[in-house]
């Protein structure tokens, strides 16, 4: 079974540009979790959906960013415009309905802005 | 005081050697408790979950002390391939949240 799916793996873009980050939940998962990890930070929570809808976005550091989830299988983290601050790695995961905790990680986006 | 404390490391331990970790938490009312293990520039995986009465899965042995808020993760006979970080995780009062900690670096040298 693939695993979760995240688009694109590196980006490098300019301050001031729009940045899309992209992912592909695993199939049958009801719950999927944007996660940002810095040095100084460590891994953090941005933003959770439960069956699509938007539950927890506590973790969404500032409106420059937004996250969308239009069906079960695909969900978008929007930056715009972007900022050398937001220069990290981008972790989707997701996890499937009821059961034990474990969420399982696609294999990140490392955006860095310039 | 941070959710999830980890001791930062670096551990540089001989093959063979026994290493533990150690993690503190700040909510009590934490449910669930985890080790996650993160290879470089790669996503966290599910090393094991932690359970109340302490559990092991074969060279590694999981303990949880809910009246000091401690964690600890022990790896004995530590190989090669233990090099990784190791993330404490624990829940919050709701369910789906992980709070991790910053993590603590290994490195099993030959």
């Amino acid at each position: 079974d693939a695993g979760v799916i995240q688009s694109p793996r590196h980006e490098v873009t300019e301050m001031g540009q729009e940045v899309t980050l992209r992912c592909k939940p695993i199939s049958g998962h009801n719950s999927l979790f944007w996660y940002r990890q810095t040095m100084m930070r460590g891994l953090e929570l941005l933003i959770y959906f439960n069956n699509n809808v938007p539950i927890d976005d506590s973790g969404m550091p500032e409106d420059r960013f937004s996250a969308k989830m239009p069906n079960a299988s695909f969900s978008t983290l929007k930056i715009q415009p972007s900022e050398p601050r937001d220069s990290a790695v981008y972790f989707c995961a997701s996890k499937s309905r009821g059961g034990p905790y474990e969420q399982y990680f696609g294999p990140g986006t490392r955006l860095t802005v310039t | 005081r941070k959710e999830v404390e980890q001791d930062p490391g670096p551990f540089n331990v001989p093959e063979g050697a026994t290493v533990a970790f150690n993690c503190t938490y700040s909510n009590s009312a934490s449910q669930s408790f985890f080790w996650y293990r993160q290879d470089c520039r790669k996503e966290p995986k599910l090393l094991m979950s932690v359970y109340s009465s302490g559990n092991e899965d074969g060279r590694f042995t999981a303990q949880l002390n809910r009246a000091s808020q401690y964690i600890s993760l022990l790896i004995r006979d530590s190989k090669l391939s233990d090099s990784a970080t190791y993330l404490c995780v624990v829940t919050g009062g709701s369910n789906y949240k992980l709070t991790f900690g910053k993590g603590t670096l290994l490195t099993v040298n030959p």
